[in-house]
C-alpha cells in the first residue's frame, strides 16, 4: 500500500549532489513524508522526514512542493559510503512505515 | 544509549517448524515494530506493540505472532513455518510520539529449508 513512486536507479559522481526525486500525488493533508535508507545487509536508517516545508539535517535536505504532490532528498555531497537503496514513504497511519521498491542509488569515484 | 539489538543474527529452520526471534529496543522506547523483507523487496509490516499490546497489524497471518515484555524487549513468533517464511526479519523500536522515527536493528535472517 505504498503511495510513492520513485525511479528504480540511479547513479551519482562522488562529492556531487545526488537529488533523489519521489512522486507522492495522493498524500492528505496530515501525512508526513520520511526518507530511509538501506545499505546492503543492514536494517533500515532514518534520514529525514517532513510535512511541508523544507527540512535539513545533517545528512540530507528535504525539499516538498507547495502542493506536497512531490519531494526531492538531497544529499549535498555524496560519498561512496553512501551507496544504498533509499526508500521514499508516505506515513499514512502512524504505527507503520510502507515501503515500497525505492531507489538503488550507486555512487562512483 | 544502546541501539536496537537482535538475536539471533542468522537460523536455519525446516519447514514445519517453530521460531522465535528477539529484540531489544533502544533505551527509552516502549515501541517496537516488526517487518519482514524478502530478497529484493522492501520491509513489509508484520505488527507493532506498544507498552505489551499489538497495535497494529499488517496483512500476515494468524500464525505470525508477538509478545512485547515490560521491559519493552519483544519476539516474533512464526508457527508452521513456510519456505516463503525465508526472509530478513526486522525489528523498529520508536518512543511514544507519532510522527517519531523508527530505529532499526540488523535484522534476523531467516531461512527456511
Amino acid at each position: 500500500d505504498a503511495k510513492t513512486t520513485q525511479p528504480t536507479s540511479m547513479d551519482c559522481a562522488e562529492g556531487r549532489a545526488a537529488n533523489l526525486p519521489c512522486n507522492h500525488s495522493t498524500i492528505s493533508g496530515n501525512e508526513y513524508v520520511y526518507w530511509y535508507r538501506q545499505i546492503h545487509s543492514q536494517g533500515p536508517q532514518y534520514i529525514i522526514h517532513g510535512l511541508k516545508n523544507n527540512e535539513t539535517n545533517e545528512m540530507a535536505s528535504l525539499i516538498i512542493t507547495e502542493d506536497r504532490k512531490s519531494s526531492t532528498l538531497i544529499l549535498p555531497h555524496a560519498t561512496l559510503r553512501d551507496t544504498a537503496v533509499y526508500y521514499c514513504i508516505v506515513r499514512v497511519v502512524w504505527y507503520k512505515l510502507s515501503f515500497g521498491a525505492g531507489t538503488t542509488v550507486t555512487v562512483r569515484a | 544509549e544502546t541501539g536496537v539489538t537482535q538475536s539471533p543474527t542468522h537460523l536455519i529452520k525446516t519447514r514445519g517448524q517453530q521460531v522465535t526471534l528477539r529484540c531489544s529496543s533502544q533505551s527509552g522506547h516502549n515501541t517496537v515494530s516488526w517487518y519482514q523483507q524478502a530478497l529484493g523487496q522492501g520491509p513489509q509490516f508484520i505488527f507493532q506493540y506498544y507498552r505489551e499490546e499489538e497495535n497494529g497489524r499488517g496483512n500476515f497471518p494468524p500464525r505470525f505472532s508477538g509478545l512485547q515484555f515490560p521491559n519493552y524487549s519483544s519476539e516474533l513468533n512464526v508457527n508452521a513455518l513456510e519456505l516463503d517464511d525465508s526472509a530478513l526479519y526486522l525489528c523498529a523500536s520508536s518512543p511514544d510520539i507519532p510522527t517519531a522515527e523508527a530505529f532499526f536493528g540488523q535484522g534476523t535472517r531467516l531461512t527456511v529449508v
